[in-house]
């Protein structure tokens, strides 16, 4: 099946730092979204994106699916961004997800 | 309501005991999610519905899960005669129709002793 990885698993920041996080995709796919699980285990929605590049305030992503990839951004990064950061890929009914990217920001 | 809510928010139960897990949808959605998450394993896929009916199954562990749809709204998925391997937290999700953007719930924590 489809191998969904990401990079790097562990991140650990100052406050008001910038951080790229890494989706890679074995194989093509329907659609792509980037969750953020806070430390309640909720998880929220941060982009829907299957190619291009969207912004919405401090983040941004692109996915190149041609290359099989997408990035998320994060700029100016704030305590509250703190948690697990997952992307998931669409393939026909179900959301694949990768191993996440588990962020710490300290002030 | 707004998003998609799940019940009870935690559950503990005895080995060998069944378990049944709520999931409301989000208004108007027409397909909903079931899935897994857990220390060994991961976020994975359980089943999904299109309307009332199942049409892939495949992520369903073993015969002792099972799930159903009613209305095309709720949903319950039920775990007979729990296993501990079972502990995890069950996510429900829901979208306005195939390959649409998925919304999560705040899922269920179940824990077999």
């Amino acid at each position: 099946g489809i191998q969904v990885e990401q990079s790097p698993p562990d991140l650990i920041l100052q406050e008001g730092a910038n951080s790229t996080l890494r989706c890679n995709f074995s194989d093509s796919v329907n659609n792509l979204q980037w969750f953020h699980q806070n430390p309640w285990g909720q998880l929220i929605n941060l982009f829907y994106i299957p190619s291009g590049t969207k912004q919405n305030g401090r983040l941004s992503a692109t996915t190149v699916a041609t290359e099989r990839y997408s990035l998320l951004y994060i700029s100016s990064s704030q305590t509250t961004d703190s948690g697990v950061y997952f992307c998931a890929v669409v393939r026909t009914d179900k959301l694949i997800f990768g191993t996440g990217t588990r962020l710490q920001v300290f002030p | 309501g707004a998003g998609v809510s799940q019940s009870p928010s935690n559950k503990v139960t005895e080995k060998g005991k069944d378990v049944e897990l709520r999931c409301d949808p989000i208004s108007g959605h027409t397909a909903l999610y079931w899935y897994r998450q857990s220390l060994g394993q991961g976020l994975e896929f359980l089943i999904y519905f299109q309307g009332n009916s199942a049409p892939d199954k495949s992520g369903l562990p073993s015969d002792r899960f099972s799930a159903e749809r009613t209305g095309g709204s709720v949903s319950t998925l039920t775990i007979q005669r729990t296993q501990q391997e079972d502990s995890a937290v069950y996510l429900c999700a829901s979208s306005s129709g195939l390959l649409k953007e998925q919304y999560f719930g705040p899922g269920t924590r179940l824990t077999v002793t």
